[in-house]
């Protein structure tokens, strides 16, 4: 298996674009996960999918950011306008039946 | 507000000599993880251990848990420059399936 993929690695963009992150879970992993990390905040979960169905977004930060799940093998996170303060590294994980989470290797993230 | 806080926050040592980090938590917990993040990387998972479990070992790592003062360790034996990363405990609430991430513990290991 090639674990979580993600894409792209590095995203380079102006404020107000738009920007969307992709992501494949590893195949039979039924909980999918996108988390953002910075050095002030650590790492925030943003949302979280159950069988492609969005169980909780509270951590999702503004109406500007929002994720799908359209399939059990991709899924997106969108972020329309982007602003600096989104700069960061977001990373996707799926869940093992065990419990244990899987991570990509993360998209880093700058608005300039 | 993050559930687990590991200490220490910084942790450097000589290769061959052992590291212990240490994870305190604040609410009830079904399982609580470790995971080991290299620079620039995703996080890696290393191991789990169950509320009802006390000790875990995986090769040169070793977990303990003590549900009762609501805290974890780390332990690394023989340590390389390898192991040289950060490295963070996880928990979840009951009942709930997300974990909540602590801060980590930056390790060096110098040769």
């Amino acid at each position: 298996d090639a674990g979580v993929i993600q894409s792209p690695r590095h995203e380079v963009t102006e404020m107000g674009q738009e920007v969307t992150l992709r992501c494949k879970p590893i195949s039979g992993h039924d909980y999918l996960f996108w988390y953002r990390q910075t050095m002030m905040r650590g790492l925030e979960l943003l949302i979280y999918f159950n069988n492609n169905v969005p169980i909780d977004d509270s951590g999702m930060p503004e109406d500007r950011f929002s994720a799908k799940m359209p399939n059990a093998s991709f899924s997106t996170l969108k972020i329309q306008p982007s602003e600096p303060r989104d700069s960061a590294v977001y990373f996707c994980a799926s869940r093992s039946p065990g419990g244990a989470q899987y991570f990509g290797p993360g998209t880093r993230l700058t608005v300039l | 507000s993050q559930q687990g806080e590991e200490d220490p926050q910084a942790l450097s040592i000589q290769e061959g000599e052992n590291a212990t980090m240490n994870c305190s938590y604040k609410t009830s917990i079904n399982n609580l993880q470790w995971y080991r993040q290299n620079s620039g990387r995703g996080l890696v998972h290393l191991i789990l251990i169950r509320s009802n479990e006390r000790e875990k070992h995986s090769g040169r790592l070793r977990v303990t848990l003590d549900t009762s003062k609501k805290s974890s360790s780390l332990l690394i034996t023989a340590s390389r420059a390898a192991d040289t990363a950060s490295y963070f405990c996880a928990t979840d609430g009951t009942g709930f399936q997300k974990l909540v991430f602590g801060t980590g513990t930056r390790l060096l290991v110098s040769p």
